[in-house]
């Protein structure tokens, strides 16, 4: 079946720095791929997406570009702030509408 | 205001107790999903239903049923053969064709004593 592996947490960072979380995805056929984002005491959002292969999605200051050859989806700020702190979600969903979650990136900045 | 609502908040129970969650939208969508979150393991799909009166099993269904009657409700019951109840349960939706953009809910917090 359809499944997402991300890059284990917590990640902690220093304000304005640079963020990578990776996500890789296997699935058959053509996903579409999702990131969720969690913030404490709140329910989960959409961040961005990408349909289709070499997509880029952003929102946020978050960017996350579909790689079909290396099967990834990256997400990446090039400054956080302390206010993006929260646990993070990659998701694909298959054409049938069936929605697989990774297992969650917790994300600290720190001032 | 559209939204969806889960009831409810906290829930107790003994085990070996069945237990029903509730979860209702008013945004009109086709389709909803029941998840399980655990602590290091994510979201984990328990049940979805993409229209009324149609459900498919997700990866964890074993100990758990649903119904779909209505298009704004999607009750899941947490049967006593389900060995390990106690987690946070998330209700979603979203529309048909709308691929992966989900609505949720605020969850519903199963403990079971």
């Amino acid at each position: 079946g359809d499944s997402v592996t991300q890059m284990e947490g917590p990640v902690t960072l220093s304000e304005e720095a640079f963020l990578t979380i990776n996500c890789t995805y296997t699935a058959t056929g053509y996903p579409s791929l999702f990131w969720y984002v969690q913030y404490p005491g709140e329910g989960l959002q959409l961040l961005l997406k990408a349909t289709k292969a070499d997509d880029k999605g952003s929102n946020k200051g978050f960017e996350a570009t579909y790689r079909k050859e290396t099967t990834s989806f990256h997400l990446e700020k090039g400054s956080v702030q302390v206010s993006d702190s929260a646990v993070y979600f990659c998701a694909l969903s298959d054409p049938y509408q069936k929605v697989t979650f990774g297992t969650g990136t917790k994300l600290q900045v720190i001032p | 205001d559209g939204g969806i609502t889960q009831s409810p908040k906290y829930l107790f129970r003994k085990e070996g107790q069945n237990v029903t969650l509730s979860c209702e939208q008013n945004l009109n969508h086709d389709a909803m999903y029941w998840y399980r979150q655990d602590p290091g393991q994510g979201l984990r799909l328990i049940y979805y239903s993409q229209i009324v009166n149609d459900f498919q099993k997700g990866d964890i269904a074993e100990g758990y049923s649903v119904s779909r009657e209505k298009k704004e409700s999607f009750p899941l019951t947490v049967t006593s053969a389900q060995k390990n109840p106690t987690a946070f349960y998330l209700c979603a939706s979203t529309l048909a064709g709308v691929l992966g953009e989900l609505f949720f809910g605020e969850g519903s917090r199963l403990t079971v004593l």
